[in-house]
């Protein structure tokens, strides 16, 4: 069974310039979340969907946005990058409705550097 | 944000020995607690979880411990080997959430 695929896995911007990252889900998972991990912040969480219902989301502006698709995969967008917006962008999914069973499966991230 | 992650405290050990490492949580109302490990340019990986109704919890040469007094999380692990360098994260969240909360971090070093 594939893992949870997230693409790009690098990616340089500059600053003004908008993102997308893409995440696949593991087959038959329906909850997808996104995390943003710094040096300074650590893990922070920033969206997570089921169904393709947005159903929380973290301290984080407007600037950053995300949608899931029929299919359960993913994407996230951050528009006007900022030099702070540099960060290991990581998605998880999960089988379930919530998290009671444990696992939240992470992908190995995107790396965005903003210059 | 929600998790601050400055410097992340580093516990070195000797390859072999015991390795205990801690985590303070957040919210009284969380329930449902998991320890992951991270590994240099991975994700984060589950290791093992526990739910507020529990006290102790054990795995595969891992165990976890909960102090919901003080709201504390151990991690202990047996025997350590090289393999278990990494980066450690607690993370919190209510039984059927669908966030976590993660805690800074520990660097894990074992010494061959």
């Amino acid at each position: 069974k594939a893992g949870v695929t997230q693409t790009p896995r690098y990616l340089i911007k500059t600053r003004g310039q908008q993102v997308t990252l893409s995440c696949s889900p593991i087959s038959g998972h329906r909850s997808v979340s996104w995390y943003q991990q710094t040096p300074g912040q650590g893990l922070q969480f920033l969206f997570e969907y089921f169904s393709e219902t947005q159903r929380n989301k973290g301290n984080f502006p407007g600037r950053f946005s995300g949608r899931q698709f029929s299919n359960s995969r993913s994407e996230m967008n951050v528009s006007t990058l900022e030099l702070g917006d540099s960060a290991l962008y990581l998605c998880a999914s999960s089988p379930g409705q919530g998290l009671d069973t444990g696992e939240l499966f992470f992908g190995e991230g995107s790396r965005l550097t903003v210059l | 944000g929600e998790s601050v992650g400055l410097h992340l405290p580093t516990l070195s050990v000797q390859e072999g020995d015991n390795s205990i490492i801690n985590c303070a949580y957040s919210n009284s109302a969380s329930d449902y607690f998991i320890w992951y490990k991270q590994e240099s340019g991975k994700g984060p990986q589950f290791i093992i979880d526990i739910r507020s109704n529990m006290d102790k919890r054990q795995g595969q040469r891992v165990t976890v411990l909960l102090n919901k007094t003080v709201k504390h999380l151990s991690l202990q692990i047996a025997a350590t080997q090289p393999g278990d360098s990494a980066v450690y994260f607690c993370a919190e969240t209510v039984v059927g959430g669908n966030k976590l909360v993660f805690g800074a971090g520990t660097i894990l070093r074992v010494k061959s």
